[in-house]
């Protein structure tokens, strides 16, 4: 089975902190995913990834940025956390135009 | 820009019943679109993929179909049972893969 992991179900950081999630993937896929989730608002996209050292903007990148130094891990990065940015984050992993697997998801509370 | 629209946002049902849940999407140039189910707090497990070239797929009580060219697709529970309580969200692949905002289904023994 394929396994997309998310390091933390659970964070609590500060204002201001710089916060890296991170995400594992097992099987190989070139495209990895990071979305945010909010009531009322759905899953929206924040960066992507074709392949290793490569990434693409999604449709609220602001805040954030991304890294994929290996294929198997997608990092993103709260350069400067703030409140608004408290949201469940959410990874993904594909192959090209196949099946996306997600991760269980960390719930990130910025106090 | 896609977008991806279910409606409606919530529904309750009797046990035992067959329904429907809908997906319209702007944009019909898309490599295939997928179905998932989202327990609270968790996240998201797939159910179907159905490529841009087919017209369904079929997964135990579960049938989904797609209509590319109306950027409609339907995803078919037969004989709901209240395990199957959760939001379901269908998403289309192009560049990027863009969400609907889901439909909290809840099913009533």
């Amino acid at each position: 089975d394929v396994k997309v992991t998310q390091s933390s179900r659970y964070l609590v950081k500060r204002t201001g902190e710089k916060v890296f999630l991170e995400c594992v993937q097992d099987m190989d896929h070139e495209n990895m995913f990071w979305y945010r989730q909010d009531p009322g608002l759905g899953l929206r996209l924040i960066y992507f990834s074709y392949d290793v050292k490569m990434k693409e903007k999604g449709d609220i990148p602001e805040g954030y940025s991304v890294s994929r130094e290996k294929k198997e891990r997608f990092s993103l990065i709260l350069e400067s956390a703030s409140t608004n940015q408290t949201s469940m984050y959410l990874c993904a992993s594909s192959l090209e135009r196949h099946t996306a697997f997600f991760g269980q998801g960390t719930r990130l509370t910025v106090v | 820009k896609q977008e991806v629209t279910q409606i409606p946002a919530a529904l309750s049902v009797p046990e035992g019943e067959n329904l429907v849940l809908n997906c319209s999407f702007t944009d019909s140039a898309i490599y295939n679109l997928q179905w998932f189910r989202q327990d609270p707090g968790k996240g998201l497990t797939s159910l179907l993929l159905i490529q841009s070239s087919q017209r369904e797929q079929t997964s135990g009580r579960l049938n989904a179909s797609l209509d590319k060219s109306s950027g409609r697709s339907t995803l078919y529970i037969a004989a709901s049972q209240p395990g199957d309580s959760a939001t379901y969200l269908c998403a289309v692949r192009s560049s990027k893969l863009t969400f609907g905002k889901g439909i909290t289904l809840s099913v009533r023994p």
